[in-house]
């Protein structure tokens, strides 16, 4: 079954603390983006990937890094800089010239 | 500054009505727009998409409008059914560049 995972479902993480949110994708898709997610707000912008070992910052790039070594997977590192991590984190995939994005299922950020 | 935005938080309808979700947007150079409907805790998944070419698209019970002047589309769904209750965001895109842009989402109920 071809999709986009997202792993954990639930992430606490410490004061201080760098913590990583893993998204695989087995739909031969070459570009792939984070979203952030909080209450009363729509999705905003990390940062996305259009093809492998190239990334670009969207528009709350501020405190997250990513990475891009292989097609299918897109890990979002969140450190200890961004001082308000409690999130939905989503990540999604798509072909480059075709609109629609495939969503995974998310990850909650929870600051213990 | 949100170049998308959907002023309606929520929406309640009786079963076997029409909804109607609306969205507006700043920038002229969007030219595709999707809607997205989301559950609770899960990603959103991709519903009826439209070119900035058409005004109109159909998919079923779902039709989406697009009115380039005003810079304003909607969603219709007819007739409504409890199972769309869920938060619907409208997202668009630009030919610059592979960035989407999301409403913040309205908060569809429908009342059986």
């Amino acid at each position: 079954d071809g999709g986009i995972t997202q792993s954990p479902k639930y992430l606490f993480r410490k004061e201080g603390q760098n913590v990583t949110l893993s998204c695989e994708q087995n739909l031969n898709h070459d570009a792939m983006y984070w979203y952030r997610q909080d209450p009363g707000q729509g999705l905003r912008l990390i940062y996305y990937s259009q093809i492998v070992n190239d990334f670009q910052k969207g528009d709350i790039a501020e405190g997250y890094s990513v990475s891009r070594e292989k097609k299918e997977s897109f890990p979002l590192t969140v450190t200890s800089a961004q001082k308000n991590p409690t999130a939905f984190y989503l990540c999604a995939s798509s072909i480059p010239g075709v609109e629609t994005q495939y969503f995974g299922p998310g990850t909650r950020l929870l600051v213990l | 500054d949100q170049q998308v935005k959907q002023n309606s938080p929520s929406l309640s309808v009786q079963e076997g009505r029409i909804s109607i979700l609306n969205c507006d947007y700043t920038n002229s150079m969007f030219d595709y727009f999707l809607w997205y409907k989301k559950y609770p805790a899960e990603g959103p998944t991709f519903l009826i998409s439209i070119s900035s070419i058409k005004d109109k698209n159909e998919d079923g019970r779902f039709t989406v409008f697009l009115n380039k002047s005003a810079k304003h589309l909607s969603l219709h769904i007819v007739p409504s059914q409890p199972g769309d209750s869920a938060v619907y965001f409208c997202a668009a895109s630009g030919t610059t560049g592979n960035q989407f842009y999301f409403g913040t989402g309205t908060s569809l109920t429908v009342i059986p």
